[in-house]
């Protein structure tokens, strides 16, 4: 089935010390997403990737970069997380239409949840 | 500028009960919306969503929503609540390429 693959499920990482994780999707669609979920809240966005073009939220922390390799790949890099990183992170996609038909949803992974120790 | 707002950050229902679910939008143009479900530590998986073609919308494990104009809401509703429907719950619309959510709103089942 095609899908959205977030690897790992669970990563541990140590204060400052920088760590990536992985999203990949066989869906073939062109925007890719990352979120972070911290506890009982909603999903934030933090960036999003329209093919190769790159779009960073206004309020994501310098600490976080990402990479889309190609199609199918995109990568969170957190450079020097705290303890405040610790959190879900979603990676989803979606295949948006054109003009006013943004009635695509997103297809989301299985999520990372990261723990910073 | 398009948002969306679930009122009750907690619903609990006994099982075989009414479930409802509710958001209401607030959009400048056409709202396109969508209810996900999220259970515990996993993604969201997409209830249902509403494009204009049908004011009532069925979703997937017996879920339906109905987009209201006048009431600027698309309320999730169940007939009868199951023990596995519980989790949590997120309207949403899109802006852009973008998906923005609601607060969420977890729902509880008693038995």
């Amino acid at each position: 089935d095609a899908m959205v693959i977030q690897n790992p499920r669970y990563q541990v990482t140590q204060f400052g010390k920088p760590v990536t994780l992985s999203c990949s999707q066989t869906l073939n669609h062109n925007v890719m997403y990352w979120y972070q979920q911290k506890s009982s809240q909603a999903p934030k966005l933090l960036f999003h990737y329209y093919d190769k073009d790159f779009n960073n939220e206004a309020d994501t922390p310098d600490n976080f970069q990402s990479r889309r390799p190609n199609t199918s790949f995109c990568f969170l890099d957190i450079r020097s997380p705290g303890l405040g990183d610790a959190a879900m992170y979603l990676c989803a996609t979606s295949s948006p239409g054109t003009g006013l038909h943004m009635n695509t949803e997103a297809f989301f992974g299985q999520g990372t949840r990261l723990t910073v120790v | 500028a398009q948002s969306v707002t679930q009122l009750g950050s907690h619903v609990s229902v006994s099982e075989g009960a009414l479930v409802l679910l509710r958001c209401n939008y607030s959009s400048s143009v056409p709202p396109y919306l969508f209810w996900y479900v999220q259970y515990p530590n996993q993604g969201l998986q997409l209830l249902l969503k509403y494009t204009s073609a049908a004011t009532l919308v069925k979703g997937i494990n017996g879920f339906e929503a109905e987009f209201k104009k006048s009431e600027t809401s698309f309320h999730l509703t169940k007939p009868s609540a199951h023990m596995s429907d519980a989790a949590e719950y997120f309207c949403a619309c899109t802006g852009g390429f973008k998906t923005i959510f609601g607060a969420g709103t977890r729902l509880f089942v008693k038995a």
